[in-house]
Formats: structure tokens, C-alpha cells, sequence
């Protein structure tokens, strides 16, 4: 079975500072990999998502994510983040054979940005 | 721009009374995933759908919810009798591996 560690429950970083979110996974073949976003009181927003090919991946609102196997992470990144990145993030995993589709959540990490 | 939607937004019931939330999925997406969201336990999987039969529903209580498919465009999550437990925000997700969730449903049962 997969499973999902995002070590940190919460981080602050300064308002253009760049931002390391960690996410490490654990699963017996090529994983799904996801970053997920939810601002307080909103659904959860699909970031980027890793399937196969390139394991620097490039998602949406500036955000990246490398995928090493090496080490089963996939760790989100930013150069530069903005008041408007404070929010929950998610890494889930999900399983790359049929049949199988269902994602596993880790618990978030909670990001505050600091003027 | 397709997006999954739900319905109702919010609601708060009594305990005892039946809930049921829907959901529409994108058009053509053929896989459908309900989940719960609590501060305590955070996001958890109840149940999903391929081609509206249920693959896997390990993570719902049975002897109060049920989740189906009348047809391709609407997913219901029923919970009868509620309890104040059930008190969550509840998400349906679409897509094949379910990586496009809707708003979600907050539940508030007293």
C-alpha cells in the first residue's frame, strides 16, 4: 500500500523568500505523484502532477516539483512566494496500475507568509 | 472551464435526519472519488466509482452511509442517520486518478 509523508505541519517564510515544501513516498513501482493547494474554506486545487517523463515537473501559479526517486520525494518548490501562497498544501500519491486509482493524502503542510 | 460541482454548499442538520449530498462530475469523466475532511483525521477516501459501479467503499461506515451513481453525471453520498460525528467537509473528486475536486459539502450536525 502507498503512503505519504509531508514532514512539516507548519512553515513560515518571508514574502519573496523561495519556498521548499518536503513530500516523501513510499510505493513498490512508479507512482502518481500530486501537490494540492486548499485555501481555508475552499476545495482543494491541483497544482502539478507527475505521471512519467520529466521529474521536474511545472504546475500552475509558479510552482515546481522534482520527483527523485532516489530518495521517494517529491519535494514542491518557489522561487519567490507571494502573501496569496499562505494556505494548506497537499502531496498524494496514487498508484500507477489499473484498478488501483484511489490517492493517498498526506497530512499538509500549513504555509504563512510573513511581510 | 469544466470543474466538478456540488451541492448543497453547506448544511446543518439534526442529528437523526438523513443528508444527502450530490455531486456532477466533469462531463466524461468516468471515475469518481467521495471524500471526508476533518481537522482530526484530515482527508480520508469513503468511496469511488469507474463507470458508476463502486470499486471501493472500504472507508464508509455501512451501516449509515451510502454512496451511488444514478448515471454519469451525478454522484449522491447519503448518510442516514447522521450524527454529530459526521460533522465534516465532504469532497467529490473526478478524473482518472480523482485529482480534480469539487468545492466540498460542509457538514454540520448538531
Amino acid at each position: 500500500a502507498q503512503s505519504v509523508t509531508q514532514p512539516d505541519i507548519h512553515i513560515t517564510v518571508s514574502e519573496g523568500a523561495s519556498l521548499e515544501l518536503r513530500c516523501n513516498y513510499s510505493y513498490g513501482a512508479t507512482p502518481y505523484l500530486f501537490w494540492y493547494v486548499q485555501s481555508p474554506g475552499q476545495g482543494l486545487q491541483l497544482l502539478l502532477k507527475y505521471f512519467s517523463g520529466d521529474t521536474l515537473v511545472q504546475g500552475i501559479k509558479g510552482f515546481e516539483a522534482e520527483f527523485k526517486r532516489s530518495q521517494s520525494s517529491f519535494n514542491l518548490r518557489k522561487p519567490s512566494v507571494h502573501w496569496s501562497d499562505a494556505a494548506e498544501y497537499f502531496c498524494a500519491v496514487g498508484a500507477s496500475n489499473f484498478g488501483n486509482e484511489k490517492l493517498t493524502f498526506g497530512t499538509g503542510t500549513r504555509l504563512t507568509i510573513i511581510p | 472551464d469544466a470543474r466538478v460541482t456540488q451541492t448543497p454548499r453547506h448544511k446543518v442538520t439534526e442529528m437523526g435526519q438523513e443528508v444527502t449530498m450530490r455531486c456532477q462530475p466533469i462531463l466524461g469523466h468516468n471515475t469518481v472519488f467521495w471524500y471526508r475532511q476533518t481537522m482530526m483525521q484530515g482527508l480520508e477516501l469513503l468511496a469511488y466509482f469507474r463507470n458508476r459501479a463502486p470499486l471501493d467503499d472500504s472507508g464508509m461506515p455501512k451501516d449509515r452511509f451510502s454512496a451511488e451513481m444514478p448515471d454519469a453525471t451525478l454522484a449522491t453520498l447519503k448518510i442516514q442517520p447522521s450524527e454529530p460525528r459526521d460533522s465534516a467537509v465532504y469532497f467529490c473528486a473526478s478524473g482518472r486518478q480523482g485529482e480534480f475536486f469539487g468545492p466540498g459539502t460542509r457538514l454540520t450536525v448538531l
